[in-house]
């Protein structure tokens, strides 16, 4: 099965706090990648990060975290020190279907408050 | 460069209408794919159009069709719409087949009363 789940349904944390959001995927194919969106309410889905199967290296870009790990199947997002721009709903994502149709499956997000 | 652009942003429909939503992808990129999404759930895949020719279909019933013009861009069409069809519909453009990249646009809020 492919599928990618995202546990946490809401998370409300203080500005300046740190914030992991969790991401745990099911996936058939040997080499794969996952993504990370953010979507605003404004509604667009921002793209923020994609990682390949082959790379376990955590990626860091500026506050943003990725820790990868293909043991435990899961690709958890950290936000250090949040902000209050960074509220949103955040989309763990896995592209699938090479050979025949190309579709991104997405979990059902997590709606991240940070509060003044 | 112009991104993925969407028309119309918001429209409300009555129960039983048709409601046709049109999608430009991103200058030379041929793919275009086509997901619903429903308040408070991820995005879900209808359609994917690549070179004009449908190439991927998701659960979803043949109320449901969608077409790919010469010049790439989109329409999907919904018929006989039901209060469960309102939703953001987000149509994603890709240079190719892969899903590896692909940009969204900022999606069509389509309300069923």
């Amino acid at each position: 099965a492919q599928k990618v789940t995202q546990a946490q349904t809401e998370i409300s944390v203080v500005e300046k706090e740190d914030v992991t959001l969790d991401c745990v995927y099911e996936t058939r194919d040997t080499t794969y990648y996952l993504f990370w969106y953010k979507q605003p309410p404004s509604g667009e889905l921002v793209f923020l990060i994609r990682r390949n199967s082959f790379d376990e290296q955590n990626e860091i870009s500026g506050r943003y975290s990725w820790n990868f790990q293909k043991s435990t199947s899961s690709f958890n997002f950290t936000i250090t020190a949040s902000q209050v721009v960074d509220s949103a709903v955040y989309f763990c994502a896995l592209p699938t279907g090479y050979s025949s149709a190309s579709k991104i499956i997405f979990g059902s997000g997590t709606r991240l408050s940070i509060r003044p | 460069d112009a991104g993925v652009t969407q028309s119309p942003t918001h429209l409300i429909k009555t129960r039983g209408q048709h409601v046709t939503l049109r999608c430009s992808p991103i200058s030379g990129h041929k793919s275009v794919s086509w997901y619903q999404q429903v308040l408070g759930q991820g995005p879900q895949f209808i359609f994917q159009y690549y070179e004009k020719e449908e190439r991927g279909r998701g659960n979803f019933p043949d109320r449901f069709s969608a077409r790919q013009f010469p010049n790439y861009s989109s329409e999907l069409n919904v018929n006989a719409l039901l209060l469960g069809d309102s939703a953001l519909y987000l149509c994603a453009s890709s240079l190719g087949r892969t899903p590896y990249e692909q940009y969204f646009g900022p999606g069509t809020r389509l309300t069923v009363t």
